[in-house]
């Protein structure tokens, strides 16, 4: 199956500040989410972005299909932008699930 | 509101006692799914199911049962719940053509 690898596995910022976060796959997907993980343990939705760019608000993403790579952008952070990112993949269709990542523990200090 | 629902939220139980974890969509999705998550191990999948009455296996389907009789309904069983099924539980459902999904808030479940 797909095996996801995402970097780095923990962050530490300054509110204020911008950071990347990598998610590499080990094959081709059709299906790509990133999701973060609230403190009381909810995932939400970020983005559904198999190949392109999406922007929401503070957020971006970019999937590069081709080079197996999608990057989650998060620009002037807020406290309330800790928790834990995820990135998912899949082929996508018929009975085909997501494969996750182990997530980005982000932690934003005031 | 376009959403999927997990009950209860939260479960304490004992070695053996049977349960059942509900979920529900408001999307008619076909396609719906269970996860769990756990530290270090990440999120997996239990169980799936394309359509009313069709359920197939996950990564992790041992200990489980799930059952598909309405489109909007696909609740998880556990029969003789056991301590290493502590876990963080979620449902998923997603359209069988248009590929994101959507996920429940989370059943916390702690087997005594």
């Amino acid at each position: 199956g797909i095996q996801v690898e995402q970097s780095p596995p923990d962050l530490i910022l300054q509110e204020g500040a911008n950071s990347t976060l990598r998610c590499n796959f080990s094959d081709s997907v059709n299906n790509l989410q990133w999701f973060h993980q609230n403190p009381w343990g909810q995932l939400i939705n970020l983005f559904y972005i198999p190949s392109g760019t999406k922007q929401n608000g503070r957020l971006s993403a970019t999937t590069v299909a081709t080079e197996r790579y999608s990057l989650l952008y998060i620009s002037s952070s807020q406290t309330t932008d800790s928790g834990v990112y995820f990135c998912a993949g899949g082929s996508g269709g018929g009975a085909d699930g997501l494969t996750f990542g182990k997530g980005t523990h982000l932690i934003i200090q005031p | 509101e376009a959403q999927v629902t997990q009950n209860p939220r939260y479960l304490i139980t004992v070695t053996g006692k049977k349960l059942t974890v509900t979920c529900s969509q408001n999307m008619n999705h076909e396609y719906m799914s269970w996860y769990r998550q756990d530290p270090g191990l990440g999120l997996r999948q239990i169980y799936y199911s394309m359509n009313v009455e069709v359920t197939d296996k996950g990564d992790v389907p041992e200990g489980y049962k799930v059952s598909r009789k309405e489109k909007r309904n696909f609740p998880l069983i556990l029969e003789s719940p056991s301590p290493n099924q502590t876990s963080l539980y979620f449902c998923a459902s997603r359209d069988i053509t248009y590929n994101e999904q959507f996920f429940g808030p989370g059943t916390r479940l702690t087997v005594l």
